[in-house]
């Protein structure tokens, strides 16, 4: 398996462009997590699904922020309108148990807004 | 919500040397407790992790405590190597599926 795969690595844009981040799981896993990571916050978590069911999205910043997994092999985190408060390294991660198992990450999404 | 503090913020040791990272949590129902290394610019990925129902865990050079009745556990490195250089990551969470929080993270040098 190649492991979690994110998608783009790198992504710059301009305040006020709509922004979306993919993630691909690891066959199998049914729990995705989007996660934040920023200096000053530290590793946030955004949401997590299970079985394509959004479980908690307490985490999610504000209704800028959306995320969706139509299906157990894709999930796509997006802002709009994107802001430069959000430029952060945005982490996908998957596992089997939940919360209380090891999560899997991806690479990550360098995000970068001007 | 549940907060997690973690200490010291760096740490710098001299290669064979033991490294101590601390931990502490408010939320009494957390039970899981995981570690993360993240070496510069890549992925968190887990190294060890320990449940409530248990006081240690221990793999190879690397073991975790855990101080319920305190609320607090922590990590110890032995032995250590300039690869274990990395920011190390504890977190909390408990059986409701909420509050799963990361501390804000060490960053853990060892010096040649």
């Amino acid at each position: 398996d190649a492991g979690v795969i994110q998608s783009p690595r790198h992504e710059v844009t301009e305040m006020g462009q709509e922004v979306t981040l993919r993630c691909k799981p690891i066959s199998g896993h049914d729990y995705l997590f989007w996660y934040r990571q920023t200096m000053m916050r530290g590793l946030e978590l955004l949401i997590y699904f299970n079985n394509n069911v959004p479980i908690d999205d307490s985490g999610m910043p504000e209704d800028r922020f959306s995320a969706k997994m139509p299906n157990a092999s894709f999930s796509t985190l997006k802002i709009q309108p994107s802001e430069p408060r959000d430029s952060a390294v945005y982490f996908c991660a998957t596992g089997q148990g939940g919360l209380f198992d090891e999560q899997f990450f991806g690479p990550g999404t360098r995000l970068t807004v001007l | 919500g549940e907060n997690v503090e973690q200490h010291p913020s760096t740490l710098s040791v001299q290669e064979g040397d033991s490294a101590v990272i601390k931990c502490t949590y408010s939320d009494s129902a957390s039970n899981y407790f995981p570690w993360y290394k993240q070496e510069l610019g890549k992925r968190p990925q887990l190294i060890i992790d320990i449940r409530s129902n248990v006081g240690e865990k221990k793999d190879q050079r690397i073991a975790v405590t855990l101080n319920k009745t305190a609320k607090h556990f922590s990590l110890h490195i032995t032995e250590t190597q300039p690869e274990d250089s990395a920011v190390y990551f504890c977190a909390a969470s408990n059986n409701y599926g909420q509050n799963f929080v990361f501390g804000p993270g060490t960053r853990l040098s060892v010096l040649p």
